[in-house]
């Protein structure tokens, strides 16, 4: 049962141009969302997240949306570049198990030149 | 700080042999986390620790798997015996709070 979905495995952008990561869960109890970067033999890392009371939050290139209607989120990297190649992780977390994240399957973002 | 440390990095072993991954997770951190990436089901979270006592072991998916953290500094993932679709990354995270998970470079298990 994968509560939170990432439905494409792969995305290719070139340099300059907007990405758009997606994710998509089921689990309504779900209130706090993080989005993971991972490179190549190394652990994810954070990058970004939002509390389901808001449904945008901004950090330097990216941002990331909330829309809690259809239980989906998405990372915008704009402008994107060739060092944001990696893993993308979307995670949730519900009240009361704060401290459990569900990943995931990730997407795999290419930025060519 | 030099972030969570993880050993081995990786790790060959024939089916039906023990395998024992180590953590050690950022000083000071409260909860630690082992999770298990695969292709298929990427990043599934198998138990996680607050304080040196498991809170939450539903995701170990059998018997054969089992984690013990004797101490703030220290936690172990078991799995006996190991088997071929124990394959995959084991990744331990600590966290200091809730929320925001620090990740170790990850152990690549290759069992065959």
């Amino acid at each position: 049962d994968q509560q939170v979905k990432q439905n494409s495995p792969s995305l290719s952008v070139q340099e300059g141009r907007i990405s758009i990561l997606n994710c998509d869960y089921t689990n309504s109890m779900f209130d706090y969302f993080l989005w993971y970067k991972k490179y190549p033999a190394e652990g994810p890392t954070f990058l970004i997240s939002i509390s389901s009371i808001k449904d945008k939050n901004e950090d330097g290139r990216f941002t990331v949306f909330l829309n809690k209607s259809a239980k989906h989120l998405s990372l915008h990297i704009v402008p994107s570049q060739p060092g944001d190649s990696a893993v993308y992780f979307c995670a949730a977390s519900s009240p009361g198990t704060a401290s459990k994240l569900t990943f995931g399957t990730g997407t795999r973002l290419q930025v060519t030149l | 700080d030099a972030g969570v440390i993880q050993s081995p990095r990786h790790e060959v072993t024939e089916m039906g042999q023990e395998v024992t991954l180590r953590c050690k997770p950022i000083s000071g951190h409260d909860y630690l986390f082992w999770y298990r990436q695969t292709m298929m089901r990427g990043l599934e979270l198998l138990i996680y620790f607050n304080n040196n006592v498991p809170i939450d072991d539903s995701g170990m998916p059998e018997d054969r798997f089992s984690a013990k953290m004797p101490n703030a500094s220290f936690s172990t993932l078991k799995i006996q015996p190991s088997e071929p679709r124990d394959s995959a990354v084991y990744f331990c995270a600590s966290s200091p709070q809730v929320y925001e998970q620090y990740f170790g470079p990850g152990t690549r298990l290759t069992v065959t």
